[in-house]
């Protein structure tokens, strides 16, 4: 079963820059697993705040930028601010109508 | 502006079936590309994917799920609903209806605000 990995946590300091990445227990990602990201914060639905490997949503900062980093999908936040402070979930697309989440990284702005 | 609102028992006796229903207001259901699911959250956990459903009525399920899980469409009434069978104390999350593009990106671009369902006696 395949499993898609994420840091269960990691903490930036205001200004800094922080790379959450996405990766698989087995094999590469790449863009052709579709890579979006989503931002959710306590008591909220999730946000998607980046699809398609890098491009950006609607009203998302482009502090936020999305990459591949080596055999990883990669979020990476220059300039984190306060209200950066979220959990994030990465999800890829495995073909056939099967998506899968990773399970989540918590970020700690301080 | 597309709203998805989930509706359902907020409490589930263990071994019974769990029903919800998405509403779909500021759209309609019967769109090319796009399919409309369920993803659930345990308390302190990661998001799960359920599955989802295309207007035609074709349905896609997490294989971990599958054997209890059926998502169903009524276009008529622009909703979408779930059923999860034999249900236990770790279906107890907060289930969300989202839409996911199917063509374009395959990602999941518009969520309901989520509903909690407890499984207890």
């Amino acid at each position: 079963q395949t499993v898609v990995t994420q840091e269960p946590s990691l903490s930036v300091s205001p200004g800094g820059t922080v790379t959450l990445t996405c990766g698989l227990t087995s094999g590469s990602v790449s863009s052709s697993y579709w890579p979006s990201w989503y931002q959710q914060t306590p008591g909220q639905a999730p946000r998607k705040i980046m699809y398609n490997t890098n491009r950006l949503s609607s009203g998302v900062p482009d502090r936020f930028s999305g990459s591949i980093l080596g055999n990883k999908a990669a979020l990476t936040i220059t300039g984190a601010q306060a209200d950066d402070e979220s959990d994030y979930h990465c999800l890829l697309y495995m073909s056939g109508g099967l998506w899968v989440f990773g399970g989540g990284t918590k970020l700690t702005v301080l | 502006q597309l709203h998805l609102q989930e509706s359902g028992p907020g409490l589930v006796q263990p071994s019974e079936t769990l029903s919800l229903t998405c509403s779909v207001s500021g759209g309609s259901i019967n769109t090319n590309n796009y399919y409309w699911g369920f993803v659930r959250q345990p308390p302190g956990k990661g998001l799960e994917y359920i599955g989802c459903v295309y207007f035609s009525g074709t349905t896609y399920y997490n294989p971990s799920l599958k054997t209890r899980v059926t998502i169903s469409v009524d276009t008529s009434k622009n909703q979408f609903s779930l059923r999860l069978t034999s249900v236990t104390a770790t279906d107890t999350a907060v289930y969300y209806c989202m839409r996911s593009e199917g063509y374009y990106s395959y990602d999941m671009d518009v969520w309901g605000k989520g509903t909690t369902v407890t499984v207890a006696s």
